[in-house]
């Protein structure tokens, strides 16, 4: 059972323009979610993350979103550029001392044009 | 300079003969995961070591076993490899306090012939 869903496999959004991504979770136990974005022969690199008791985190282009009734956080990137091209991963976590792993989302493959 | 550090970058293995995955670090992480993706599908959590403790997912099948002999190794084995454990292997590293991201490696890209 799939506690983080990706719904769109793929996205395709023309350069300057906004991409959203987006995600929704099950388990109210999460408490921390963050994005990855991987490059095709490359492992997942960080990009943003927000806790719950947030309601949005930004860094330069990148924006999460989060709503904890709906279960859903959102990746905003604005403007898209060609660079960004790559999968996305959105990540959960629940709460614990001494850990850090991560429940995956299968990904979302965005794809900025010229 | 990479962080984790996977070999090899591709492994190719026979049905049912044991193929030992490796990955080091150089952070001085003190946990240390496996994380198994299949085309397609979220990357799956094996099992992670906090310093030297193992700790395995339910779900996670016999065959696949571990090792970590010191801060900066660990290994992933798989003692009798099947079809279906054909994937891409992620080890992934963390300081280990509860709300630290997780630094992954290129991956080990295993066919099973």
């Amino acid at each position: 059972d799939q506690q983080v869903k990706q719904n769109s496999p793929s996205l395709s959004v023309q350069e300057g323009r906004i991409s959203i991504l987006n995600c929704d979770y099950t388990n109210s136990m999460f408490d921390y979610f963050l994005w990855y974005k991987k490059y095709p022969a490359e492992g997942p690199t960080f990009l943003i993350s927000i806790s719950s008791i947030k309601d949005k985190n930004e860094d330069g282009r990148f924006t999460v979103f989060l709503n904890k009734s709906a279960k859903h956080l959102s990746l905003h990137i604005v403007p898209s550029q060609p660079g960004d091209s790559a999968v996305y991963f959105c990540a959960a976590k629940e709460r614990s001392y001494n850990t850090d792993k991560l429940i995956f989302g299968t990904g979302t493959r965005l794809q900025v044009f010229p | 300079d990479a962080m984790v550090i996977q070999n090899p970058r591709y492994q190719v293995t026979q049905f049912g003969k044991p193929v030992t995955l490796s990955c080091s670090q150089t952070l001085n992480h003190n946990v240390m995961y496996w994380y198994q993706q299949k085309s397609s599908q979220a990357p799956k959590l094996l099992f992670h070591y906090y310093d030297k403790d193992f700790n395995n997912e339910a779900d996670t099948p016999d065959n696949f076993q571990s090792r970590r002999p010191n801060t900066s190794f660990c290994f992933l084995d798989i003692r009798s490899p099947g079809l279906g454990d054909a994937a891409m292997y992620l080890c992934a590293t963390s300081v280990g306090q509860g709300y630290e991201k997780l630094f992954f490696g290129s991956g080990t890209q295993l066919s099973v012939l």
